[in-house]
């Protein structure tokens, strides 16, 4: 069964860094384009970041790009999501989802509030 | 970057009703594009990609079309438990951008 777990969220204050997990089973994790989505509180769905298979490639949105940074540990099986310089406007529940385009599988999510 | 535009915000409908979203992109994406469903308080489930491609497990009323531009999820009888927002997304180039939404509601 294909699981992801995120976790690391929590109450930061503005401008304050955090740093997300999200932990992969059931699955060659190595095959995989990984991204990390998240969604404000009562909001859509953004888009955040993907890495590739051997974290060569990575993607950013334009709202994060030099604030976030993704990473991936093949051998944890472990996706990251570092967060700098965070805002008010980056509180929301942030999921890990598998594919680079399409996501079949997600997480349940953890969330990270922004407030001082 | 190319916007998705969902529409309608949102609409009300009967049980068994046919119930039709349009998903617009800024411009031509081909056929990379994606349909998910998010429950209340619930994670977004994939339904559909490359535009028509029915997710293993999902209901075969739900159904996609289109390609290039525009888009449609159809969903043929709603029920009960179609309550939801629906969301398209592109895939095949970042960004991967998701539309805003659209709330299904039983009527």
């Amino acid at each position: 069964e294909v699981q992801l777990v995120e976790s690391g969220g929590g109450l930061v204050q503005p401008g304050g860094s955090l740093s997300l997990s999200c932990e992969a089973s059931g699955f060659t994790f190595s095959n995989f384009w990984m991204s990390w989505v998240r969604q404000a509180p009562g909001k859509g769905l953004e888009w955040v970041a993907n890495i590739k298979q051997d974290g060569s490639d990575k993607f950013y949105a334009d709202s994060v790009r030099g604030r976030f940074s993704i990473s991936r540990d093949n051998a944890k099986n472990s996706l990251y999501l570092q967060m700098n310089s965070l805002r008010a406007e980056d509180t929301a529940i942030y999921y890990c989802a598998r594919g680079s385009g399409w996501h079949d599988y997600w997480g349940q999510g953890t969330l990270v509030t922004v407030s001082s | 970057d190319i916007q998705m535009t969902q529409s309608p915000s949102s609409l009300s409908a009967s049980i068994g009703d046919r119930v039709t979203i349009t998903c617009r992109a800024s411009q031509g994406i081909s056929n990379y594009l994606a349909w998910y469903q998010q429950k209340p308080g619930k994670v977004p489930k994939l339904l559909i990609y490359s535009a028509s491609t029915l997710q293993s497990g999902v209901p075969f009323r739900f159904s996609g079309s289109g390609s290039g531009t525009d888009f449609t999820l159809t969903i043929s009888g709603l029920q009960p438990e179609d309550v939801a927002t629906y969301y398209c997304q592109k895939h095949g180039s970042a960004p991967p951008t998701f539309g805003p939404g659209t709330k299904v509601d039983i009527k």
